[in-house]
């Protein structure tokens, strides 16, 4: 089956500066990886989503990579703020079923 | 706000016992799917239901059952709860049966004691 590592675990940047989390995959049928922001006590929110098709995709502050050759994607949010706070999840499926990274804790200090 | 419900939001139940976790999908969307988050991990698939059919499954005992419903609600069953199924349980409706974007609700907390 499908296995996703996602790094950092943890990730404290100062307000104002950019975050990145990397996400590497083992499944080449893998085609859509999203990515997910969960709040303390809410269910995950999706943010950004890509597909194989595509190498890049932008949503104002949040940005998307994906290397298919090397089986990697990551997430670039940039000019961060105190609300981007939270724990980041990255996933990949082929299917009918998403197989999530670990998650990224992202601090954003003011 | 996506739309998702589920309840009930926090349950505690002891070992052995059987539990039945609700969810109501987003309105126009056909398809629900159920994770199983255990504390500081990612959410994990359980199994997925299309117009009242399991469309797929996880790797998860049978003790994990579920149902759809024709207004395309939807059940989790765990039977014969063991201290391991402690977790918050997420539902994700979409409308699509396929790989997309999915709808989570806020999830169900379970504790087994």
């Amino acid at each position: 089956g499908e296995n996703v590592e996602q790094h950092p675990s943890t990730l404290s940047v100062q307000e104002g500066d950019s975050a990145v989390i990397k996400c590497t995959y083992s499944d080449s049928a893998s085609n859509y990886f999203p990515w997910y922001k969960q709040e303390l006590g809410k269910g995950p929110q999706l943010i950004i989503d890509i597909r194989s098709n595509v190498g890049e995709k932008k949503d104002q502050r949040i940005a998307v990579t994906l290397n298919k050759t090397a089986k990697h994607f990551s997430l670039h949010i940039t000019e961060t703020q105190p609300e981007d706070s939270a724990v980041y999840f990255c996933a990949a499926s082929n299917d009918y079923k998403l197989s999530f990274g670990a998650g990224t804790t992202v601090t954003v200090r003011a | 706000e996506t739309g998702v419900t589920q309840s009930p939001t926090h349950l505690i139940k002891t070992r052995g016992q059987q539990v039945t976790l609700r969810c109501s999908s987003q309105s126009g969307h056909n398809t629900v799917s159920w994770y199983q988050q255990a504390l500081g991990q990612g959410p994990q698939f359980i199994f997925q239901y299309y117009r009242e059919e399991e469309n797929g499954r996880g790797n998860f005992p049978p003790r994990f059952s579920g149902l759809q419903f024709p207004n395309y609600s939807s059940e989790l069953n765990v039977n014969a709860l063991e201290l391991d199924d402690s977790a918050l349980y997420l539902c994700a409706s979409s409308g699509l049966a396929g790989a997309g974007e999915l709808f989570f609700g806020e999830g169900s907390r379970l504790t087994v004691l």
